[in-house]
């Protein structure tokens, strides 16, 4: 079984304070993402990565940075945190392009923005 | 661009009838299409996903046909389950850039005895 951790688990930030979330993988995926998960929104992408030192934005980048330093490891980084990002946040990692694309989900990140 | 479009934001029903979830979808080319289901308190994970050769994917009695013609994806199971509740989000990977994978808004389902 594919495994994917995230920490914090759960956090509870100032406005305006910086936020990292940490993601780390042991699948040997090329392929890490970081979602949010919002009540009537779904799960939206905001940055993704297929190889180390290099990040993509997603949907949804404004307001949110990312780092991959590694293939295993995948970060979130908040500058300056809004009561808007207050939302969970998934990351996830996957294989090859092969037969389509399956993702491995970590636990997820409570983030309180207060 | 691409988008999936879940229609129902709750389904509720009562344990032993169908359950038919919708999901539509909008791709400029030829995608694999998903579900994912998260239990409460948990991580998404993969429920099933569409064959290059249209086989109809099956698990834990829930399956999928892809219509082409229609972009859809609907999730059915013949009898619902009380461990079923769930939310259920449908998603596509454009064959171009199968490293992006767009999520629906999700549907929750809840099943009562």
């Amino acid at each position: 079984e594919a495994a994917v951790t995230q920490s914090p688990r759960s956090k509870v930030a100032v406005t305006g304070g910086k936020v990292t979330l940490s993601c780390h993988q042991t699948n040997n995926h090329d392929y890490m993402y970081w979602y949010r998960q919002d009540t009537g929104h779904g799960l939206r992408l905001i940055h993704y990565s297929y190889v180390a030192d290099s990040t993509e934005k997603g949907d949804i980048p404004d307001g949110y940075k990312a780092s991959r330093p590694s293939q295993e490891n995948f970060s979130l980084i908040l500058e300056l945190a809004s009561l808007s990002q207050t939302a969970v946040y998934f990351c996830a990692s996957s294989g090859t392009k092969s037969s389509g694309n399956t993702l491995y989900f970590g636990e997820g990140s409570r983030l309180i923005v207060v | 661009g691409d988008s999936v479009t879940q229609t129902e934001g709750l389904v509720t029903l009562t344990e032993g009838l169908p359950v038919m979830l919708n999901c539509t979808y909008q791709s400029t080319y030829s995608p694999f299409l998903f579900w994912y289901v998260q239990h409460l308190n948990e991580a998404p994970k993969l429920l099933l996903k569409s064959f290059t050769d249209n086989k109809r994917p099956e698990h834990q009695g829930f399956h999928a046909t892809l219509h082409k013609s229609s972009s859809s994806f609907h999730l059915q199971k013949s009898s619902a389950q009380l461990s079923d509740s769930a939310l259920y989000y449908c998603a596509l990977s454009d064959r171009c850039n199968q490293g992006k994978l767009i999520f629906g808004q999700g549907t929750k389902l809840s099943i009562k005895p």
